[in-house]
């Protein structure tokens, strides 16, 4: 089955740039999804379709997708986005495998 | 407004069969416009993704999980539905249900508060 990889953890000083990247054979030819989920709560989309941002996700979130290699940017990191990040790979059938998660610390 | 909602025993012996439902309210299950799927995380680890059904039954599943899922619709109940059998306690986690649009590339943007389902004798 499809596997994705991501870091474990990523750190970041507050209203810095923070990255996390998401990797998987050919990866640009799917479409990629980003998560967060704080403890205790159901995860929230952040990212569909690599680029585009829901409705309410703050404009600091933004995607890209290239190569093998998917990546979650988020601008100006806040203490409210210390969170864990999920990645998901969607191809042409509604079959999504998640990545591993990585755990962002805002310090 | 989307809504779900996930129900089930909160303890199941190993070797037996674990079922679970997710009631959806303002809207049809029965909505061409979703899929419906459900998602686990056991404690301390990642999302794991189960399986997705369309309104006409179609399903989806993760390889690794396939042989002992089954996820079916109730249109009369306005539920979809999961079944795990021959549960292990690798099968403890939270059970999510969720749904996403049917357009390429969108994600699971309405998910249920999650329910936790323990495998223990």
């Amino acid at each position: 089955s499809y596997e994705l990889t991501q870091p474990p953890s990523v750190s970041v000083s507050p209203g810095q740039t923070a990255g996390i990247t998401c990797s998987g054979n050919n990866l640009e030819q799917k479409y990629v999804c980003w998560y967060q989920q704080k403890p205790g709560q159901s995860p929230l989309l952040v990212i569909y379709q690599d680029v585009k941002r829901p409705a309410g996700i703050p404009e600091r979130f933004s995607g890209s997708n290239s190569g093998n290699t998917a990546t979650l940017t988020i601008s100006g990191t806040q203490a409210v986005d210390e969170a864990d990040y999920y990645c998901q790979a969607w191809d042409s059938s509604p079959a999504g495998m998640f990545g591993g998660g990585t755990k962002l610390t805002v310090l | 407004q989307l809504q779900l909602r996930e129900s089930g025993p909160g303890l199941v012996k190993p070797s037996e069969t674990l079922s679970l439902t997710c009631t959806v309210s303002g809207d049809s299950v029965y909505n061409s416009d979703y899929f419906w799927g459900w998602i686990r995380q056991a404690p301390g680890k990642g999302l794991e993704w189960i399986g997705t059904i369309y309104y006409d039954g179609g399903t989806y599943y993760n390889p690794s999980l396939k042989s002992r899922v089954t996820i079916s619709v109730d249109m009369s109940k306005n539920q979809f539905s999961l079944r795990v059998i021959s549960v292990s306690a690798a099968d403890t986690a939270v059970y999510y249900c969720a749904s996403k649009l049917t357009s390429k590339g969108y994600g699971f943007d309405v998910w249920g508060q999650g329910t936790t389902v323990t495998v223990s004798s």
